[in-house]
């Protein structure tokens, strides 16, 4: 059973470009969550979807930044006309069906934006 | 709202070292309370977890116990390793905030032989 796939995992975007980083959960796992972690700093939380819906996304910035989890595909993280700001790692974790279950991670997609 | 509030590091031991690293934690209800691993490069690993009061969760020499009266979750490990060099994150999942993870800033812990 693999684990939580992310790609790419290294990304380098100039002002103004869009990025797209892109989850595949675990097997078997529905919920998928989005968190950013800043350099020298902890993850924080930015989503958590389920299956085409977003259930949570009170840690996503209002502007540029949007999430979605397709019936079919991976989940995928879109920020448009990225500033250096921007510059983090993105991590998605999974986890089952069931609430209250440990989320599982993914190795991080390193943004950096020049 | 949920909080958890870590002990800064960076912490440098010598191997076979004693290891504590402190974890207090905010909330309401009752959360489950983790920890989490992040080697250079890497994703976050689950070390350990503890999903109520007085439970103690163990892994790979490592050891945390969820005290509900100190609203603590303090990381033990009796004997460091240079391997265990890595970044060391605790959790909170509340119980009231859907599957919400909150992670405290993490603390660097560096082994040296």
């Amino acid at each position: 059973n693999a684990g939580v796939m992310q790609n790419p995992r290294h990304l380098v975007r100039r002002r103004g470009q869009e990025a797209r980083l892109r989850c595949s959960p675990m097997k078997g796992h529905s919920h998928v969550y989005w968190y950013r972690q800043l350099p020298e700093e902890g993850l924080k939380f930015m989503v958590y979807l389920q299956k085409e819906n977003i259930i949570d996304e009170s840690g996503m910035p209002k502007e540029r930044f949007s999430a979605e989890f397709p019936k079919e595909g991976p989940s995928i993280l879109r920020i448009q006309q990225v500033v250096r700001g921007d510059s983090a790692a993105y991590f998605c974790a999974s986890s089952p069906p069931r609430i209250k279950e440990t989320q599982y991670f993914g190795p991080g997609t390193r943004l950096l934006v020049l | 709202g949920d909080s958890v509030t870590q002990m800064e590091g960076p912490v440098t031991l010598s191997e076979e070292a004693f290891l504590t690293i402190n974890c207090t934690y905010t909330a309401t209800g009752y959360p489950s309370l983790f920890w989490y691993v992040q080697y250079p490069g890497e994703g976050l690993q689950l070390l350990l977890k503890a999903t109520k009061a007085d439970d103690k969760g163990s892994n790979k020499g490592f050891e945390a116990t969820y005290r509900k009266e100190t609203t603590s979750f303090h990381l033990e490990k009796g004997s460091v390793q240079v391997s265990d060099s890595a970044v060391y994150f605790c959790a909170l999942r509340g119980s009231n905030t859907g599957n919400q993870f909150y992670f405290g800033t993490g603390t660097s812990l560096t082994v040296i032989p």
